[in-house]
């Protein structure tokens, strides 16, 4: 069975920190990542994409992968209280009709 | 700019009643997915149609029927409603026939209790 894995916190970094969020998965066949936040009560929404191996930056956000290691990572600089969300993990795997498995999510607390 | 829209946003229901989540994105999607979300449990893939005509069983499809009405409209049916099924039900899209590597957008769910 494909799985996601990751941390389900709380991970709580003061303000202005750098926070780093990990994600294991079980399948060498995947294609393509996602990190979704998602605020309580609301719906999922897309932060970063990720398909090759290395960085990729978009503002404070930064997203890591390492295919040969299977892990995915999220890094959010200057962590600001509005961050403060779970944020689920997702993976695109081969041959699966763009299906996505997730995440049980890691919940990020920002304090002052 | 309205992207993926659900109704409706919240139910309540007794045991053995039926009902039906309605899903209509505006993206000219192919691919439409359902999900239960429970504490603890994430995302968790009910149904989905990769394209116009076609669905097929997620990771858990028991209790549940959809319906590929269109293009646009992927709707989710509970024909007697358990307990069980209390959660909160998400719909999603994407356009896979751009390539493989397209996220899924989110509707803002369907908070459902079932009594």
């Amino acid at each position: 069975q494909k799985e996601v894995e990751q941390n389900s916190g709380p991970l709580s970094v003061p303000e202005g920190a750098i926070a780093s969020l990990n994600c294991t998965y079980s399948d060498r066949g995947s294609q393509s990542f996602f990190w979704y936040r998602q605020y309580s009560g609301k719906s999922p929404e897309l932060i970063m994409s990720i398909y090759s191996n290395g960085d990729k930056e978009d503002g404070r956000f930064t997203a890591q992968l390492n295919k040969a290691s299977q892990y995915v990572s999220l890094l959010i600089r200057d962590s600001q209280p509005s961050d403060s969300a779970t944020y689920l993990c997702a993976a695109r795997y081969t041959g699966t009709a763009s299906k996505l498995t997730f995440g049980t999510g890691t919940r990020l607390q920002v304090t002052l | 700019n309205a992207g993926v829209t659900q109704t409706p946003k919240f139910q309540v229901l007794k045991t053995g009643q039926s009902m039906t989540l309605q899903c209509a994105q505006d993206m000219n999607h192919n691919s439409m997915y359902w999900y239960r979300q429970d504490p603890g449990m994430g995302l968790r893939l009910i149904y989905y149609s990769a394209s116009e005509g076609t669905t097929d069983k997620g990771e858990v499809p028991n209790g549940y029927n959809v319906s590929r009405l269109n293009k646009r409209e992927f709707s989710l049916r509970l024909e007697s409603a358990a307990p069980s099924q209390t959660s909160v039900y998400f719909c999603a899209s994407s356009d896979r026939l751009i390539g493989p590597n397209q996220p899924q957008h989110f509707g803002d769910g369907t908070r459902l209790s079932i009594l």
